[in-house]
């Protein structure tokens, strides 16, 4: 059964540390997603990759946050250094852009905690 | 900002009647799409309806799109306890890309 695997799933950190989030995207799949979750702001989109390469990462705070796919397997955004107010849950998607472009596919999400 | 705003933010049945959620939206779109979200779970896609289209059916769900409106409707037919989730309306820009924007959502429970 295919799935988008992310990891860790918990993460509590002090302000300050840096954190490193890891995705495993379905196999075949040619776009990943970065997105991150909180009650107040709902689901924004942070990154955007196509083919591994990044199209779209106008989301993301660009002083402390990176994303990057070293390769087809694995896509991984870092935080350094973490802010409380980084604490939400981020999630990874992943899916496949072509001639019947559709959905998206979640992972679990991690949630992540800064105090 | 979102492009996509869902109404009701919260919506409470009971078992077996009829849950409806709406989707409004600011520009122009290609497809739009819904996902359910249990709690502490990501999303999952439950249908795909395109700008060309005007209502679509999926087991028990029923959405409908309007373009001229940009709005769209999310019907849950003979709800059950397992529906108790909550629901996002997903909007993609470009043609044949997947970058989509969500929503607020629509936490619905569903009392037995």
């Amino acid at each position: 059964d295919a799935r988008v695997t992310q990891t860790p799933r918990h993460k509590v950190t002090e302000m300050g540390q840096e954190v490193t989030m890891r995705c495993q995207p379905i196999l075949g799949h040619n776009t990943v997603f970065w997105y991150r979750q909180t009650m107040m702001q709902g689901l924004e989109l942070l990154a955007y990759f196509r083919n591994r390469a990044p199209l779209d990462d106008s989301g993301m705070p660009k002083d402390r946050f990176s994303a990057e796919m070293p390769d087809a397997t694995l896509a991984t955004l870092k935080i350094q250094p973490s802010e409380p107010r980084d604490s939400a849950v981020y999630f990874c998607a992943s899916g496949f852009e072509g001639a019947n472009t559709g959905e998206l596919f979640f992972g679990e999400g991690s949630r992540l905690t800064v105090l | 900002s979102q492009q996509g705003e869902e109404d009701p933010q919260a919506l409470s049945i009971q078992e077996g009647e009829n849950a409806t959620m709406n989707c409004s939206y600011k520009t122009s779109i290609n497809n739009l799409q819904w996902y359910r979200q249990n709690s502490g779970r990501g999303l999952v896609h439950l249908i795909l309806i395109r700008s060309n289209e005007r209502e679509k059916h999926s087991g028990r769900l029923r959405v409908t799109l309007d373009t001229s409106k940009k709005s769209s409707s999310l019907l849950i037919t003979a709800s059950r306890a397992a529906d108790t989730a909550s629901y996002f309306c997903a909007t993609d820009l470009i043609q044949g890309a997947q970058k989509l924007v969500f929503g607020q959502g629509t936490r619905l429970t569903i009392n037995p």
